[in-house]
Formats: structure tokens, C-alpha cells, sequence
């Protein structure tokens, strides 16, 4: 594909249940991104991937959510025991390389915890 | 650590008028600043950057902004806008001392375009 995709789009869950979000990034890109938008916080940086790894956890509001990265491509974000205030845009970004090199955003999922 | 500030959560204009989007930030060390465009229902997409250089931006869609290092701004401009510019915009910094990797977004400013 041509853009970072992103499954599923929408997703309703009961509060107390585990979720998993995808991401596929650009071919290619070695560097994956994810953030969060939600109307009280605006757009929060969670976590940064350079490959498989990732240096830069910094965002993770909680130890509920984890994410992980295989083959240096697709990242799943999982978020456990969702809470209502997990509500919100999860996006994803990659580029080309960590650094100054533009990040390419994905449509994103809404996740809404019930 | 950075922040980033958007003066004006809506900003309504007429048509072919002029807009100006005002971002300011945190930092006075060396930074990379941003302007993403994100239209209803889609994801972020790149206007323009700055890194270094030319403190004039040119960007895509017409739009250009200006790195102002001694006002710490970084505000976004068009001559003339479209109906088609309707739109949230977020300003974004990151510190190029920490790798770059993050995005500090500002709150976004609601851009309506009204005929």
C-alpha cells in the first residue's frame, strides 16, 4: 500500500477489556510512531520504534498499555483493562528513518471504551 | 520540556481572504517545527517544516509560515483561501538534541472557511 494503514478503524469495547490496535507502516520505513488524540489532551507522543526497539517509551500513560514491533514492520499497540478515559484517535506514523525525516500519518483508530 | 501553544482554538474567514494561524513555543534552544493539516476523518498530513535555513517556510496548498527565533513563533500564513482549506491545523515542535523522534503538538486550530 501506499500510506500507513491502520486496523481497525472503529472499535467499541466494555470497559475492563483487553484491545489490540494495528499498525502497518510505509514500506521501508524503519521508524514507527504512535500518538493518541482525544479532546481533553489534544495529541500525545505514547512511543517511538527504530526497528524493532524501542528507545523511546515515554508516553505510555500507563503500565496498561504496551506496544510491540515484529520483523521491523507492523506494531500492535495493546491496551489492557481499558478504562473510559482510554477513549480516544489512536494514530500511527512512520518514516523513512528516526530523525528529522517527515512522519506519514495513518487514518487512525477510534477506540471507545462503554 | 517543549510545548507547544496555538492562540486560536477557531479561526472562521471568508473565501480569497487572507488567514494567519498564530503558534508559539516553548523552547529558545535549537528546534524543528511543523504544521500539519488534518482534514475530517483523515489522518495528519505534513504542510510544511523547518529544520534550518531560510526562516521563510513554503509549503504545500499555498501555505507558507515564518520561523521567528527571538518571538519563539512559528505562525502559518495564506494570501487566499479556498473552501477546500477547511480543516484542523496542528503546530509541532521537536528538539533535534533528542533525536527528533517526538512530535509536541499544540491543540489545533479549527480553520472554517465560510463563501
Amino acid at each position: 500500500g501506499a500510506g500507513v494503514s491502520q486496523s481497525p478503524s472503529n472499535k467499541v469495547t466494555e470497559k475492563g477489556k483487553d484491545v489490540e490496535l494495528r499498525c502497518d507502516p510505509i514500506s521501508g520505513h524503519t521508524a514507527l510512531y504512535w500518538y493518541r488524540q482525544s479532546l481533553g489532551q489534544g495529541l500525545e507522543f505514547l512511543i517511538y520504534f527504530q526497528g524493532n526497539s524501542a528507545p523511546d517509551k515515554s508516553g505510555l500513560p500507563s503500565d496498561r498499555f504496551s506496544a510491540e514491533r515484529t520483523g521491523g514492520s507492523v506494531s500492535t499497540l495493546t491496551i489492557q483493562r481499558t478504562q473510559q478515559e482510554d477513549s480516544a484517535v489512536y494514530l500511527c506514523a512512520s518514516s523513512l528513518e528516526s530523525g528529522d525525516y517527515e512522519q506519514f500519518f495513518g487514518p487512525g483508530t477510534r477506540l471507545t471504551v462503554l | 520540556a517543549q510545548s507547544v501553544t496555538q492562540l486560536d482554538s477557531q479561526v472562521p474567514v471568508f473565501e480569497e481572504a487572507p488567514v494567519e494561524l498564530r503558534c508559539n513555543y516553548s523552547s529558545s534552544v535549537s528546534v524543528y517545527l511543523f504544521w500539519y493539516v488534518q482534514y475530517p476523518n483523515q489522518g495528519l498530513q505534513l504542510l510544511l517544516k523547518y529544520l534550518s535555513g531560510s526562516t521563510l517556510v513554503k509549503g504545500i496548498n499555498g501555505f507558507e509560515a515564518e520561523f521567528n527565533k527571538s518571538q519563539t513563533s512559528f505562525h502559518l500564513r495564506k494570501p487566499s483561501v479556498h473552501i477546500s482549506d477547511t480543516a484542523e491545523y496542528f503546530c509541532a515542535v521537536s528538539d533535534p538534541w533528542e533525536g527528533a523522534q517526538k512530535l509536541v503538538f499544540g491543540q489545533g486550530t479549527r480553520l472554517t472557511i465560510n463563501p
